[in-house]
């Protein structure tokens, strides 16, 4: 089946760094991919969603300076949060899926998810 | 904009017993996806409808869709300690142009052997 890649799985920075977390599709061209994060025992909540060579479409209230998202190539995304603090301490996933933005359809297969502390 | 309801949030029973979780939309949907993720772990694709009404079946796993596409259900029949996780809904509005699955908030299952 479909196998997405998320690295790393834990990172415990200081406040006031950059961490960059990545998102792999290995076997399928990953047209679109989205960014979640998940608090403990809370739903996934969509940050946003990007498609490769585009901008990134951000979910209301969340900041696009704070949360860099590049889709540089059809099998990589990468998540960067800038200037980190200790609330952006969470559980960061990301998903991706062979749909076209106007697709529909197809499952989304999830990376194992990004443990951030931010100390 | 589109919302997903999900009920109930948690839910023990005892191994054997049935479970079911229901998943509502505030909005009409093109096709409802069914994830179950397993506690550490992440969200693991089950099984996805399309067609209103449709029921499909995985072994002890039973899904429905509504006749209105705007509803939902999971039903574990005589439930074993590995089916024990979060279950997540996820519906994509069947709007023009729309792609994004919008999640419920899942049904944590635990299982009392």
């Amino acid at each position: 089946g479909a196998v997405v890649s998320q690295h790393p799985s834990r990172v415990i920075c200081k406040s006031g760094t950059s961490v960059k977390i990545e998102c792999r599709s290995l076997d399928f061209q990953a047209t679109t991919m989205f960014w979640y994060r998940q608090f403990p025992k809370q739903s996934l909540m969509l940050m946003a969603t990007s498609n490769e060579g585009s901008k990134a479409t951000y979910e209301q209230g969340v900041e696009k300076d704070k949360f860099l998202i590049n889709h540089a190539s059809l099998t990589l995304s990468t998540l960067t949060v800038t200037s980190a603090h200790p609330e952006d301490s969470s559980f960061y996933i990301c998903s991706a899926t062979g749909d076209a933005i106007l697709g529909g359809g197809s499952p989304l297969h999830f990376g194992n998810g990004t443990r951030l502390t931010v100390t | 904009g589109q919302q997903v309801m999900q009920i109930p949030q948690y839910q023990h029973v005892q191994e054997g017993e049935d479970f079911t979780t229901y998943c509502n939309s505030s909005t009409t949907l093109s096709n409802i996806q069914w994830y179950k993720q397993r506690p550490g772990g992440h969200p693991v694709f089950l099984i996805q409808l399309v067609k209103s009404g449709e029921v499909k079946k995985q072994k002890r796993l039973t899904f429905q869709f509504g006749e209105a596409k705007k509803n939902s259900s999971l039903h574990i029949t005589a439930t074993q300690t590995t089916d024990v996780g979060t279950y997540f809904c996820a519906g994509r509005d069947s709007g023009a142009g729309s792609y994004q699955l919008t999640f419920g908030k899942g049904t944590k299952l635990s299982v009392i052997p």
